[in-house]
């Protein structure tokens, strides 16, 4: 069974603090993705990464960085988080033609 | 640039009730269109993925359709059950394997 993790459900941090967002995927795909999801704006792509240590900004990558060191996990970081980073966070990631296999998502609160 | 609309945003209907849900994008150079449902707080599952050069794809009750030439997409929903409650997002691939998301619609199926 196809298989995304991401290391928290919920996470609390405070202004300026560097916040880290892990995702695992089991399925050696080279396509992963990292969107936040707002109410009314739907889903938006941040970053996405198509082979390790490769990185495409999507439509709204300011405020955040990735990396990818390993082929299963793809890193997500706010090097100083602020409240209008509040949000619901995805992962994702894809093979070839495939849909992509989503991640159970990382609710974060920046207070 | 991409943009998907869908509508309606919300829909309630009896258990029971054929139902259509409409997305429409302004590219019509994707390369697929896909249809997801998210539960309440959780990822996203893929459901129906419509290649470019297909019009339909079914899956047990559920039917997309695609019309690259008219922009437009609908995913129908036969004989509505209160476990269909759900948003159903849809999403237009575009070059690069990036996927462009719909709001959603909200739909309850109502016992």
């Amino acid at each position: 069974d196809v298989k995304v993790t991401q290391s928290s459900r919920y996470l609390v941090k405070r202004t300026g603090e560097k916040v880290f967002l892990e995702c695992v995927q089991d399925m050696d795909h080279e396509n992963m993705f990292w969107y936040r999801q707002d109410p009314g704006l739907g889903l938006r792509l941040i970053y996405f990464s198509y082979d390790v240590k490769m990185k495409e900004k999507g439509d709204i990558p300011e405020g955040y960085s990735v990396s990818r060191e390993k082929k299963e996990r793809f890193s997500l970081i706010l090097e100083s988080a602020s409240t209008n980073q509040t949000s619901m966070y995805l992962c994702a990631s894809k093979t070839g033609g495939e849909t992509q296999y989503f991640g159970p998502g990382t609710r974060l609160l920046v207070l | 640039k991409q943009e998907v609309t869908q509508i309606p945003a919300a829909l309630s209907v009896p258990e029971g009730e054929n139902l259509v849900l409409n997305c429409s994008f302004t590219d019509s150079a994707i390369y697929n269109l896909q249809w997801f449902r998210q539960d309440p707080g959780k990822g996203l599952t893929s459901l129906l993925l419509i290649q470019s050069s297909q019009r339909e794809q079914t899956s047990g009750r559920l039917n997309a359709s695609l019309d690259k030439s008219s922009g437009r997409s609908t995913l129908y929903i036969a004989a509505s059950q209160p476990g269909d409650s759900a948003t159903y997002l849809c999403a237009g691939m575009e070059y690069g394997n990036k996927l462009v998301f719909g709001a959603g619609t909200i739909l309850r199926v109502k016992s």
